[in-house]
């Protein structure tokens, strides 16, 4: 089946550590999206990559990291300096340039910091 | 980008129409209208997009005014597993794909 998978569902981590949440799609598609989703609030874009080994920041990078080493890969890393990690995480991916493409979404991953 | 404005909540009945309005004043002439839904605890999900002419679905239709200024998501019998958090977000072709989430409307469908 085709899809986007998330991985952990829930994760915990102390609090100066950081931690790396994996998202992997087999749509082949171009463009990978992550979000954070806070309680009762919509989804905001973290950062983004239209193409393999090119991306960009979205409207809340810092704190975070990403690589785009290969097509179907698009790890998070929320660093130490991330004041406020507890959140929602979703990863997205679609065509990406034509605007007009749905997005699919993963399940997400809820990552708690102690 | 261009902002989007609907109702914080909505209340259905099973089994009958849902309309969902959305306000989008300052769409501009190559921004499409898109909406997702989310369930408690999952991603969203894609649900229909538009530019100028109304379109059908499977899942909804989209009806969107004259002027663009406006538009409505149209649930046509809507069921208990329609309840979810619905957004309507504009989205350009010069953004490359990136889509700005409101805060929704969340719909609550009596039995």
């Amino acid at each position: 089946d085709g899809g986007i998978t998330q991985s952990p569902k829930y994760l915990f981590r102390k609090e100066g550590q950081n931690v790396t949440l994996s998202c992997e799609q087999n749509l082949n598609h171009d463009a990978m999206y992550w979000y954070r989703q806070d309680p009762g609030q919509g989804l905001r874009l973290i950062y983004y990559s239209q193409i393999v080994n090119d991306f960009q920041k979205g409207d809340i990078a810092e704190g975070y990291s990403v690589s785009r080493e290969k097509k179907e890969s698009f790890p998070l890393t929320v660093t130490s300096a991330q004041k406020n990690p507890t959140a929602f995480y979703l990863c997205a991916s679609g065509k990406g340039r034509r605007s007009y493409n749905e997005q699919f979404f993963g399940p997400g991953t809820r990552l708690t910091v102690l | 980008d261009a902002k989007t404005t609907q109702p914080n909540s909505m209340e259905s009945n099973e089994e009958e129409p849902v309309h969902l309005p959305c306000n989008h004043s300052t769409i501009s002439g190559t921004d499409y209208i898109h909406w997702y839904r989310q369930l408690p605890s999952q991603g969203p999900e894609y649900v229909i997009h538009g530019l100028t002419s109304n379109v059908n679905n499977r899942m909804a239709s989209l009806a969107i005014a004259e002027d663009r200024k406006s538009s409505t998501l149209i649930l046509h019998r809507a069921t208990l597993r329609d309840a979810a958090v619905y957004y309507c977000i504009l989205s350009n072709p010069g953004n490359t794909g990136k889509l700005i989430f409101g805060q929704g409307t969340t719909l609550q469908v009596k039995p």
